[in-house]
């Protein structure tokens, strides 16, 4: 069965501190994995990783996938209250329809 | 642009009530569609999908059932509520042909009393 584990469930930290979140996978016929934001409804995409070792950035936000340890860590640096929200984690299959298998997400709180 | 929209944006059901979610997307064509639903304390899992109008996938077998009967529309559907069937609903789509990001509706929050 299809595994996405994401850690810490939960995190609270002070506005300006560097965090990273951490995602593991267990996918046969892995393709991608995707990040989210989800803050009061929608999950709003933030990085799409197919490749090892090749760092996707977005201001402070950065990630990074290693394909031979199966796992992908998403970086916020300097954060602010805005950054509060839940991170998701999601992997795609080669077979089938592109159907997203999620992990339950890490919950961020970053308190002024 | 594509936009997605799905209502209601809450609902609360008395349990054996029937249910309806529609979703729908305006500004592209022939695309893939999805219903997730988000427990407390749970993940995203992803319900139903559809590659084409008429066309359902189910993944998890259980008292809701989905149908496209337009290119655009996505409706969740049940005959008879469970408590159990109280969650957060998103609805997703994906450009056929494109890669393989998946965007998401706004969700409706179903709450069965």
């Amino acid at each position: 069965e299809d595994k996405v584990v994401q850690s810490p469930l939960s995190l609270v930290v002070h506005e300006g501190d560097t965090v990273t979140l951490n995602c593991s996978y267990e996918v046969t016929n892995f393709r991608s994995l995707l990040w989210y934001k989800q803050e009061k409804k929608a999950p709003t995409f933030l990085f799409m990783l197919t490749s090892s070792g090749i760092e996707k950035k977005s201001g402070r936000l950065s990630s990074i996938l290693d394909k031979k340890e199966l796992f992908s860590i998403l970086n916020i640096t300097a954060t602010q209250t805005g950054d509060s929200a839940i991170y998701l984690c999601a992997v795609v299959k080669r077979a089938g329809s592109y159907q997203l298998t999620f992990g339950k997400g890490t919950k961020l709180s970053v308190i002024p | 642009s594509q936009t997605i929209h799905q209502w209601p944006a809450t609902l609360v059901q008395p349990v054996g009530s029937p249910l309806s979610l529609e979703c729908t997307v305006e500004g592209t064509s022939n695309p893939n569609l999805y219903w997730y639903r988000q427990a407390a304390g749970r993940g995203l899992q992803l319900l139903f999908y559809s590659v084409g109008i008429g066309q359902i996938s189910s993944e998890v077998p259980q008292n809701l059932s989905a149908s496209r009967p337009q290119d655009r529309q996505f409706i969740l559907s049940s005959k008879k509520l469970l408590l159990s069937d109280s969650g957060f609903y998103l609805c997703a789509w994906r450009q056929q042909g494109a890669q393989e990001t998946q965007y998401f509706g706004p969700g409706t929050r179903l709450l069965v009393l």
